[in-house]
């Protein structure tokens, strides 16, 4: 059974700034069947990137994904005060599972 | 599309909760229905699917013995019972639709969440 590690669990940046989100797998993740969401307080989690790298509908542009194999990564190019929450990646599939998160605070 | 999920519970160690999700503005047996839940200032904790075409489900081997997914598709809802409850499954329970476009997309619409709280 596959497990989704995630790093930092929580990274202080400022308004501008770049944020890098990593998920690790614990096995290889076919078909690249890795989600990112976002959660605010009191929120349901929305779906932010699939397929490890496909852009969710509605979503600003400044959030990207990368990866492939056991190693993936959440990039926000540009925080904006949105931004500043809880992310998540969700491997879906044959199995489901979800990493611990990450908190994005504010600096 | 929209998932709208029963109001909140609480619940006395040993009992069992039902939570429903009506699902609105989309093929109700086009798309399994998931669901997660969410422990007080814990992290995502995925439970289980089912197939609201067929019935068919599959459950997260940690819950497999507590947990039934049912669905009526004649009023597009579906079901997620947990039996046995103890004051660690106090938390927020969530249905998700996974979407699919020829290939899967993730869990593309949620639930509002169903708090239950057991306790004495």
């Amino acid at each position: 059974e596959i497990e989704l590690t995630q790093s930092p669990g929580t990274l202080s940046l400022s308004l501008g700034e770049r944020a890098t989100l990593s998920c690790r797998a614990s096995q290889t993740i076919r078909s690249s069947s890795l989600a990112w969401y976002q959660q605010k307080p009191g929120q349901a989690p929305r779906l932010l990137i699939f397929d490890a790298s496909s852009g969710a509908t509605g979503n600003p542009e400044r959030f990207s994904g990368s990866g492939s194999g056991t190693d993936y990564t959440l990039t926000i190019s540009r925080l904006e005060p949105e931004d500043f929450a809880v992310y998540y990646c969700h491997h879906y599939g044959n199995s489901h599972v979800f990493g611990g998160g990450t908190k994005v605070e504010m600096k | 599309v929209q998932l709208v999920q029963s109001g909140a519970e609480v619940k006395n160690p040993g009992a069992s909760v039902k939570v429903s999700c009506k699902a609105s503005a989309y093929t109700f047996t086009a798309f399994h229905i998931h669901w997660v839940r969410q422990a007080p200032g814990q992290g995502l904790e995925w439970m289980g699917w089912i197939n609201p075409n067929t019935g068919g489900t599959n459950s997260a081997q940690k819950f497999q013995d507590r947990v039934a997914m049912t669905r009526d598709t004649s009023i597009t809802t579906a079901f997620m019972e947990l039996t046995g409850l103890k004051s660690d499954d106090t938390a927020v329970y969530f249905c998700a639709r996974l979407g699919h476009d020829n290939k899967l997309v993730g869990l593309d619409y949620w639930g509002q969440g169903t708090l239950v709280t057991v306790s004495s």
